[in-house]
């Protein structure tokens, strides 16, 4: 079974819908991670938590919002979806430390917003 | 700001041959480096790290890449590409302890036989 899982895989949405995506991992680890990845400018940080009480800003959070709902479980809603919102969307988790641990990565979810 | 920039978008080499991809960093201390590599329909998947002590990196799948501070780069490199190599890789650099990764734009790697 993968480690860290993400769904759904692909998603079809209409601009004013509000939509989740869920994070899952079994690696337990406390830090999660969103990022959203569009071609020619590879990943950028959406969302990140350290532990279920911590939750922060990356540098593109406007329009998105975060859930830690525990450890293993972190969501990203994008409130009312507009279609520059379209991008792969991945999650990742990584051991708490100085910087230099390895993030792992889930499969990804494809949206797309009409 | 940090940054990192793959200067390569795209390269095509044939199977067998070498293959060395680009990357430059911006940071003002010794940053935490890393590739990740991007199989069409999968997530990224670490290759290498580099984080201190010797400056050439070995990874996975015969992988390694050298740190060199003065030219502020960290390139990858493997001696022989297989089929199996084609995929998308990504350069990033982390700001020492935080766990914070700033990534390049991604090279795409195409393999001929």
């Amino acid at each position: 079974d993968a480690d860290v899982t993400q769904t759904p895989r692909n998603r079809i949405t209409k601009t004013g819908k509000r939509i989740m995506l869920e994070c899952s991992q079994t690696k337990g680890h406390d830090r999660m991670y969103w990022y959203r990845q569009d071609p020619g400018l590879g990943l950028r940080l959406i969302y990140y938590s350290f532990d279920v009480k911590d939750i922060n800003k990356g540098e593109i959070s406007d329009g998105y919002s975060v859930s830690r709902q525990a450890q293993a479980k972190f969501s990203l809603s994008l409130e009312s979806a507009i279609p520059n919102q379209t991008a792969l969307y991945f999650c990742a988790t990584s051991d708490a430390g100085t910087g230099a641990e390895t993030q792992y990565f889930g499969p990804g979810t494809r949206l797309l917003v009409l | 700001a940090q940054s990192v920039t793959q200067p390569d978008i795209h390269i095509t080499v044939s199977e067998g041959a070498s293959l060395e991809l680009r990357c430059n960093y911006s940071y003002g201390a010794t940053p935490y480096l890393f590739w990740y590599v991007q199989s069409p329909g999968q997530g990224l998947q670490l290759l290498l790290k580099y984080f201190s002590g010797d400056t050439l990196v070995q990874g996975i799948k015969g992988f390694e890449a050298e740190f060199k501070r003065s030219q502020s780069s960290f390139n990858l490199r493997k001696p022989s590409v297989h089929w199996s190599d084609a995929a998308e890789y990504f350069c990033a650099v982390a700001k020492i302890n935080t766990d914070k990764l700033i990534f390049g734009t991604g090279t795409r790697l195409q393999v001929f036989p």
